[in-house]
């Protein structure tokens, strides 16, 4: 079972590139999100998705689209990217949000360092 | 927002000493977890408490919430070298129906052998 699937593992961009993150779960997750990783900074999210069709901004999505065409994937696409964006990027993963907001474990991918030159 | 926030930033310990990590967080919660992180990895899930449970076990750690002071403590006994990592507490939001899991920054935990 390979659980969540984060490709690739290193990129080096120049200012105003564009490139798109890759995730995938194998998990039938409803639930799927991005986290940008800062030292410092703890975990901060950008974008999540609830189902195939669904996504909403979390506390950091500024120049980043998401999409959610499948259960199985979702995609994070840096449009122009930024020095800004130089970070670690997490995709993790988890079954359905419970009543009142109640969310279960997340599972993790390995995660992409990025850097922007 | 609803950000965790872990105490003390760092802990240095030697082999076979108890770590106690602490954190606290601002709003009303359905679940309080507790994750790790390997130099350069991704995040391991460690143990989830319930906002009606006041203490769970799981092999070596411990993990107690106090609702009332909006604070958990993740306690490692007998600490080995492989506990080094930094750990996590992460929160969701009771007054929201999005389930969303908001971080802390992190307690970097140093075992030494």
């Amino acid at each position: 079972n390979a659980g969540v699937t984060q490709t690739p593992k290193f990129q080096v961009l120049k200012t105003g590139q564009s490139m798109t993150l890759q995730c995938a779960q194998d998990m039938n997750h409803e639930y799927m999100s991005w986290y940008r990783q800062d030292p410092g900074m703890g975990l901060r999210l950008i974008h999540y998705s609830v189902g195939a069709g669904i996504t909403d901004q979390g506390e950091v999505p500024n120049g980043y689209n998401v999409s959610r065409s499948t259960t199985e994937d979702f995609p994070l696409r840096l449009l122009s990217a930024a020095p800004s964006q130089t970070s670690v990027y997490f995709c993790a993963s988890s079954f359905g949000v419970g009543t009142g907001g109640r969310r279960e474990k997340l599972f993790f991918g390995s995660g992409t360092q990025l850097s922007v030159l | 927002s609803q950000q965790g926030e872990e105490d003390p930033q760092a802990l240095s310990i030697q082999e076979g000493e108890n770590a106690t990590m602490n954190c606290s967080y601002k709003t009303s919660i359905n679940n309080l977890q507790w994750y790790r992180q390997n130099s350069g990895r991704g995040l391991v899930h460690l143990i989830l408490i319930r906002s009606n449970e006041r203490e769970k076990h799981s092999g070596r750690l411990r993990v107690t919430l106090d609702t009332s002071k909006k604070s958990s403590s993740l306690l490692i006994t007998a600490s080995r070298a492989a506990d080094t990592a930094s750990y996590f507490c992460a929160t969701d939001d009771r007054g929201s129906t999005l389930g969303r899991l908001y971080f802390g920054r992190g307690t970097q935990l140093t075992v030494w052998p």
